[in-house]
């Protein structure tokens, strides 16, 4: 079965560009989403189709996709942003969450 | 506003049927390229698709537990259902009721979640 593999973790400073990876076979060829979960919150998601960002999601957040690599950039990172990060993808009728990312802002 | 609410059980038994129900507004479901479903999350672990129902009744579900899982909706209810069977430990998580626009496939994207509802396997 197709797997997505992401870091652990991510440390960040404040102010600082936080960079979170996504991994998979081909995956360039697929779609990603990514969600952003809060300590006891629901996912929002953050990123679709590779680098398109919903209403109300800041400009701060940005995707990319290309070989085996999606790649989810939060410039000016805030305190607000300390989260886990999802990537997702559709391969075989099914979707496929990544492992998920902690983002630590120190 | 689209909102999703789940209900249901807080516990259940080992082997037991865990019947999961959301309840949603904001929107009639009658629409092509809008599913309704189901996503769970294990404490401490990562979000796992379980199924996905269209306003026609189309029906789809994760591979590796399509044996146990039945989801349904009654539109004039707006509810979806989501029946899981032969509750294990493993099961243990927060089951998220989840809205998808973009269709069933690579453009689809989960763009609307519940609050979650904690289910607790024990005997």
């Amino acid at each position: 079965s197709y797997e997505l593999t992401q870091p652990p973790s991510v440390s960040v400073s404040p102010g600082q560009t936080a960079t979170i990876t996504c991994s998979g076979s081909n995956l360039g060829e697929k779609y990603i989403s990514w969600y952003q979960q809060r300590p006891g919150q629901s996912p929002v998601v953050v990123i679709f189709q590779d680098n398109r960002r919903p209403s109300g999601i800041p400009e701060r957040f940005s995707g990319s996709n290309s070989g085996n690599t999606a790649t989810l950039t939060i410039s000016g990172t805030q305190a607000m942003d300390e989260a886990d990060y999802y990537c997702q993808a559709w391969d075989s009728s099914a979707f496929i969450f990544g492992s998920g990312t902690t983002v630590a802002v120190l | 506003q689209i909102t999703l609410k789940e209900s249901g059980p807080t516990v259940v038994k080992p082997t037991q049927t865990l019947t999961l129900t959301c309840t949603f507004s904001g929107f009639s479901f009658t629409t092509s390229g809008e599913w309704m479903g189901w996503v769970r999350q294990p404490p401490g672990k990562a979000l796992e698709w379980l199924a996905l129902i269209h306003w026609d009744d189309d029906e789809r579900y994760s591979p590796s537990l399509r044996s146990r899982l039945t989801i349904t909706k009654d539109t004039s209810k707006k509810e979806v259902v989501l029946k899981m069977t032969n509750m294990d430990s493993v099961d243990t998580g927060t089951y998220f009721c989840a809205h998808t626009s973009g269709g069933f496939g690579g453009l689809s994207v989960f763009d609307v979640w519940g609050q979650g509802t904690m289910v607790t396997v024990s005997s």
